[in-house]
Formats: structure tokens, C-alpha cells, sequence
């Protein structure tokens, strides 16, 4: 069974400061993805990474930074925390190889509150 | 880039009736195109999928129809019981690592 860990599960954050959700996974695939689910949005990629080393910018990539240290974790950083940021983030793992993209295996979701 | 857009956001059916959930795509590079269910309070897990060499596939109660053409894919769920009741979501890729989602349909099955 694919098994991908966020944490925190939730957290609540003061306007500008540090925010990092950190994920792991032990699938050992090597596409990685962060995404956030609003009401209205569905689900919108913020920064994903095809392997360790690698982080690229999805669709909302504004405000947010990604580390990808290794085949296992893939974090995302809020440097500077607006109240607009306020949402339930979801990582994911990929089966994908090369072209051809696979299943994505999800988290839990990390809900963040921004004060 | 690719646009995803998931036509219905509430779709209300009553218990064995059929469900018809619709999504269309912009980007004409899209092949693969799988369907995720979001169970209340819980993450996404994967349903079905297809991809663009082929214009339909069923899994049990599930068929996922592709139209390339008018880039419109659709998952149509028979036979619905109370446990189908969920968000579903459809996605799309271009074969390389990003894959793009829609706004989500929640279904709900009544008694």
C-alpha cells in the first residue's frame, strides 16, 4: 500500500511568518507534488518535483517555495504567511515514469490557518 | 497551460440510478485523464483512468468515455449506492510530470 505522511495535520500561522509542511513518502517514486484545495478551486498544483533535487513551479507557484532534499521528502515552505493562504494542502506521490504519467498516491492534508 | 473544467458542482441522484459526471480539457497535447474520489473529511484516492489511445474503459460499476475531438472526458457511475457519495474529481496530464485538476462534483445518492 503506497503510504505518503504530511505534517503538521494542522496548523495555525501568524501573518508573515514561517510556514513548513513537510511530506514523505516510502514508495520511492520520484514525482512529488503539492497542491491546495479551496471551495470553488478544486485542487491547484503549487510547485511539484520529478526528483531529488528538482522542484518546478505548478499553476499557483506566488509565495511559496518547494525542497525536494531527497527521493523521500518534498517540503513546502511559506516564508513570508498571508491570510490568503489559509487552506488545506495536499501532497502527493507519483508512479509515473519519464513521459508517461502514473497514479498519484495522496497525503492526508495539512490543514493551515493564517492569522 | 492546461485548463481543466468540471461542468456540474452538485449532481443529487437517488440509490441505483445512474450518474454522469462531465470534464473538458484545453490542451489537445492531453493523453491521460484519471478520476479521483474525495470521501467527506478524508483525502483523494484514485477510481479510474484513461488514456487517449483508447475511447473508453469500464472498471465494475465505472466507465470513463473520452472524446478527443471535442476534448470532453466523462465518468458515468451505474447502479449508484450511499457509498459513492463523494467529491469526484477529474485531471488531465500531457504525458509529462504536471497533472492538472478540475473543481471537483459532489455527488450525492439517496435512498
Amino acid at each position: 500500500e503506497a503510504a505518503v505522511t504530511q505534517s503538521p495535520r494542522n496548523k495555525v500561522a501568524v501573518t508573515g511568518g514561517k510556514v513548513t509542511l513537510s511530506c514523505n513518502q516510502t514508495n520511492n517514486h520520484n514525482n512529488m507534488y503539492w497542491y491546495r484545495q479551496d471551495t470553488g478551486h478544486g485542487l491547484r498544483l503549487i510547485h511539484y518535483s520529478y526528483g531529488a533535487g528538482s522542484t518546478e513551479k505548478g499553476d499557483i507557484p506566488d509565495g511559496y517555495k518547494a525542497s525536494r532534499p531527497s527521493q523521500e521528502n518534498f517540503s513546502l515552505i511559506l516564508e513570508l504567511a498571508t491570510p490568503s493562504q489559509t487552506s488545506v494542502y495536499f501532497c502527493a506521490s507519483g508512479d509515473g515514469l519519464g513521459a508517461n504519467t502514473g497514479q498519484l498516491y495522496f497525503g492526508e492534508g495539512s490543514k493551515l490557518t493564517v492569522l | 497551460g492546461e485548463k481543466v473544467e468540471q461542468h456540474e458542482s452538485t449532481l443529487s441522484v437517488r440509490e441505483g440510478d445512474s450518474a454522469v459526471i462531465n470534464c473538458t480539457y484545453t490542451d489537445t497535447a492531453s493523453s491521460y485523464f484519471p478520476w479521483y474520489k474525495q470521501e467527506a473529511g478524508k483525502s483523494l484516492h484514485f477510481v479510474i483512468d484513461i488514456r487517449s489511445n483508447v475511447d473508453r474503459k469500464q472498471s465494475q460499476r465505472l466507465t470513463v468515455l473520452l472524446d478527443k475531438k471535442a476534448k470532453r472526458f466523462s465518468l458515468h457511475i451505474t447502479a449508484t449506492q450511499p457509498e459513492d457519495s463523494a467529491i469526484y474529481f477529474c485531471a488531465a496530464s500531457n504525458g509529462g510530470y504536471k497533472v492538472v485538476f478540475g473543481s471537483g462534483t459532489r455527488l450525492l445518492v439517496s435512498p
